[in-house]
């Protein structure tokens, strides 16, 4: 099993531009989650996903969306980027049952906006 | 009041040591407790979680939860330049979903 994969690893936006952060899973797990990490901060949800089509906005949502049509696939889409938006992103899966504290993460994405 | 504290260190410490990370809350709903270590430049991993009040210990590693106090705690026994990492701690609720992580200490074990 790959796990939880990510891509792109890094990437350089200008303020303004959108991208798409891809997220894929194959352990058939039900929810998803997307977090950011800021240097010295724990990490932060930004949305979560029970199965597919349902979605759920976690802490800090704001500037991103996010779209679930498979149980595999998870992207999180940023529109018109900030300099706020620079930081580590991680997408994680867990199991559906109780409890779902065991969350495998990818490898993470940096994305710098200038 | 932050929901939950955590020094982020930096912490370095010689091979061989016991080493105790610690975090505080304010939630008294938590009763998932976990701890996740993270490498550098990785994605963080579970190491283990306690369910409610007690101690749970596994190999070198052992987490202890005070609900009394809101205190959480991860000891690791004979310390390893392998566990060079930062370890964050994370709380949930009954439910389980949501976890609210704190901040990491890092952690340095030198040889």
């Amino acid at each position: 099993n790959a796990g939880v994969t990510q891509t792109p690893k890094f990437r350089i936006l200008k303020i303004g531009q959108s991208m798409t952060l891809q997220c894929t899973q194959d352990m058939n797990h039900n929810y998803m989650y997307w977090y950011r990490q800021d240097p010295g901060m724990g990490l932060k949800l930004i949305y979560y996903s029970v199965g597919a089509g349902i979605t759920d906005k976690g802490e800090v949502p704001n500037g991103y969306n996010v779209s679930r049509s498979t149980t595999e696939d998870f992207p999180l889409r940023l529109e018109l980027a900030a300099p706020s938006q620079t930081s580590v992103y991680f997408c994680a899966s867990s199991w559906g049952g109780i409890p779902r504290v065991e969350q495998y993460f990818g490898p993470g994405t940096r994305l710098t906006v200038t | 009041q932050k929901e939950v504290e955590q020094d982020p260190g930096p912490l370095s410490v010689p091979e061989g040591a016991i080493v105790s990370l610690n975090c505080t809350y304010s939630n008294s709903a938590f009763q998932y407790f976990m701890w996740y270590r993270q490498y550098s430049r990785k994605g963080p991993e579970l190491l283990m979680y306690t369910y409610s009040s007690g101690n749970k210990e596994d190999g070198r590693f052992t987490a202890q939860v005070d609900k009394s106090s809101k205190y959480i705690s991860l000891f690791i026994r004979d310390s390893q330049p392998s566990d060079s990492a930062t370890y964050l701690c994370a709380l949930a609720n009954q439910a389980g979903t949501a976890l609210i992580f704190g901040k990491g200490t890092t952690l340095s074990v030198s040889s």
